[in-house]
Parts: structure tokens; C-alpha cells; sequence
């Protein structure tokens, strides 16, 4: 069955510092597409990246990058030098092709909080 | 500016009443979605609609009702037979119904609390 599992629920670092969140995603399909989404605290979600399944380059944008591994089934999110604006509850998510493709299969979301 | 707009922000219902929560977008999308999300918890689906004058259930959709009259509103009815209402509902739309290669917009979100 599908699934996204972000082990971490809560990470603290002080500003500048580089910080990961994991993402850990489980399909049977060898079409699909991840997520990550960021949820500041106004409530709304804002899209960062999708990738898919083919595509296991890293991307890089500004302080952010994404470590996509198909052979650990990972998606793993860095920021690098952070900043407090950066704080903010982020989650993976994940769609495959198939039946389901309507839906996005959310982990439970990691909450990031950067001290100044 | 585009985008989608949700209404109330905060919401309070008495236990056995319905209550409605907005969903309006500009954004010209065909798909709209409703989730809720609980603390620590991803966002579970409720109702998904693709077109206008269609929709389908989610995960979670028992306790809950929609309409989707117009392309540019998809409301949100939350009925007396939803036990457990409190939470933050999200709502979202995306140009097309299927979210495999396709990025999804959200609203800012309505807390409903039941007092």
C-alpha cells in the first residue's frame, strides 16, 4: 500500500544552521510523483517541488534542495544557512499513476522551527 | 490576484447544528478538493470534484456534504452526523483532476471548533 513517512515531528535548529527533513515513501507503481508542500503558520499550503519517478537528478533553488534516492525511497528536503522565516510545519507528499491519480497521499508533516 | 478564498476563518458549532464552510477560486481550475487535517497528522481527503456538477468521496467523507453548482465554488457542509468536526479544513484546487503531474493551490483554511 502506499504511504509517506516523515519520522521527524519536530526540529529545532538556530538560524544559519543547515537542516533536513526526511521523507520516506512507499508504492507499488513505478509511476508516480513527490511532493513537498510548506505550511506557514497563515495556514495556507505553499508548493515547493515535484518530481518524478524518473528523474532522480538533485534540484537545487536558492537555499533549498531536494535528494530524491529510488534505491532508499527517499525525498529528503535540505536547507541550507536558515533563516526564521523558514519556519513552518513541511510535508511530502506523493501521487501515482493508476486509479488513484486524483490523490495525494500526505505524510503527517514535520514541524520546523528556526531560533533566532 | 488569483487564488482561492476561504471563509470563516474560525468557525464555532454547537453540536447538532450544520454548518457550511466557503471555498471560492479564480484560479479557472476545473478540480477542487476539501482535506481536513488534525494535529500531527497529514491532510486526509474528503470530497474531490473534477468538473463542475460532479464529485467524488474521499477517505473521510461520511459526516460531510458538497455541491459543485459552479466551477468557481465548491462548499463544504458539515453535518450533525459528523462526531468528530473540530478540526482545520483545508481546502484546494489544481488545473486538472488528477494530481499526478500537477501542483495543487490551497486556501488559507477554516478552524471549526463544536462548543
Amino acid at each position: 500500500a502506499q504511504k509517506v513517512t516523515q519520522a521527524q515531528t519536530e526540529i529545532s535548529v538556530v538560524e544559519k544552521e543547515d537542516v533536513t527533513l526526511d521523507c520516506v515513501y512507499e508504492t507499488r507503481d513505478t509511476t508516480y510523483y513527490l511532493f513537498w508542500y510548506k505550511q506557514p503558520p497563515s495556514g495556507e499550503l505553499v508548493f515547493l517541488i515535484r518530481r518524478n519517478s524518473f528523474d532522480e537528478q538533485n534540484e537545487i533553488s536558492g537555499r533549498y534542495s531536494w535528494n530524491f534516492q529510488k534505491s532508499t525511497s527517499s525525498f529528503n528536503f535540505t536547507i541550507t544557512a536558515s533563516q526564521v522565516v523558514d519556519s513552518a510545519v513541511y510535508f511530502c507528499a506523493l501521487s501515482e499513476a493508476g486509479d488513484s491519480n486524483y490523490q495525494l497521499i500526505w505524510g503527517a508533516g514535520t514541524k520546523l522551527i528556526i531560533k533566532p | 490576484d488569483g487564488g482561492i478564498t476561504q471563509s470563516p476563518k474560525y468557525l464555532f458549532r454547537k453540536e447538532g447544528q450544520n454548518v457550511t464552510l466557503s471555498c471560492e477560486q479564480n484560479l479557472n481550475h476545473d478540480a477542487m478538493y476539501w482535506y481536513r487535517q488534525d494535529p500531527g497528522q497529514g491532510l486526509r481527503l474528503i470530497y474531490y470534484s473534477q468538473i463542475v456538477n460532479d464529485f467524488q468521496k474521499g477517505d473521510i467523507a461520511e459526516g460531510y456534504s458538497v455541491s459543485r453548482e459552479k466551477k468557481e465554488s465548491f462548499p463544504l457542509t458539515v453535518t450533525s452526523a459528523q462526531k468528530n468536526p473540530t478540526a482545520f479544513y483545508l481546502c484546494a484546487s489544481s488545473i486538472k483532476g488528477q494530481l499526478l503531474n500537477t501542483e495543487a493551490f490551497f486556501g488559507q483554511g477554516t478552524r471549526l471548533t463544536v462548543v
